[in-house]
């Protein structure tokens, strides 16, 4: 079955800092990867995904992400932070066995400095 | 227009009683799904349907019940409310495979048992 870990919990960051959220995850073929953004109260809104081509993914709001298979992550970016994205960031993986089922991770709370 | 839609947005109930939670789609997806949300943020499936067929069958108790008229609806039913299903329900839908496209997320039900 696949699997979803994001390491960190929490990350701060300095507003106008770069970020990065770390995104690995465990499955035998090629995953279809996506990042989801929660603001406070919402619900989870997509960034982008990934699921061939290109291992560089362009997103909203200025993100990217980039697919490493040699390290089974995908890894989220930007690198001009702004308050607004302070958020619960949610990876996710869907698997060609798993039918329509996607697996999250546990999120990361990203906290914008001013 | 909102895409995906879930009423109530709270809900605060006793112990042992009985209540619903609706969902629709406007989008013209083939799926929908239902997913909770912990206090710490991680998300589980619980349903899933496919053109108001079950598909996906997670772990839940029997008290909650899946209901979906046809495929722009899915309603959630719990009998017997407990304090652990205190959570963040999300309605969610996808059109074809959601491993390609992803899921469109509703606002998510914030329910509370006392």
């Amino acid at each position: 079955a696949q699997s979803v870990t994001q390491p960190d919990i929490h990350i701060t960051v300095s507003e106008g800092a770069s970020l990065e959220l770390r995104c690995n995850y465990s499955y035998g073929a090629t995953p279809y990867l996506f990042w989801y953004v929660q603001s406070p109260g919402q619900g989870l809104q997509l960034l982008l995904k990934y699921f061939s081509g290109d291992t560089l993914v362009q997103g909203i709001k200025g993100f990217e992400a980039e697919f490493k298979r040699s390290q089974s992550s995908f890894n989220l970016r930007k690198p001009s932070v702004h308050w607004s994205d302070a958020a619960e960031y949610f990876c996710a993986v869907g698997a060609s066995n798993a039918g329509n089922m996607l697996t999250f991770g546990g999120g990361t709370r990203l906290m914008v400095k001013p | 227009d909102t895409a995906v839609s879930q009423t109530p947005k709270y809900l605060v109930t006793q112990m042992g009683n009985d209540k619903s939670i609706k969902c629709e789609q406007n989008l013209g997806h083939d799926t929908m799904y239902w997913y909770k949300q912990d206090s710490k943020k991680f998300l589980k499936i619980m349903f899933s349907y496919n053109n108001k067929e079950l598909i996906i069958n997670e772990t839940v108790p029997n008290r909650f019940s899946p209901k979906s008229p046809d495929k722009a609806h899915l309603n959630l039913h719990i009998n017997s409310l407990e304090l652990g299903d205190s959570a963040v329900y999300f309605c969610a839908s996808s059109q074809g495979s959601a491993r390609y496209y992803g899921y469109t997320f509703g606002s998510g039900t914030r329910l509370t048992v006392v």
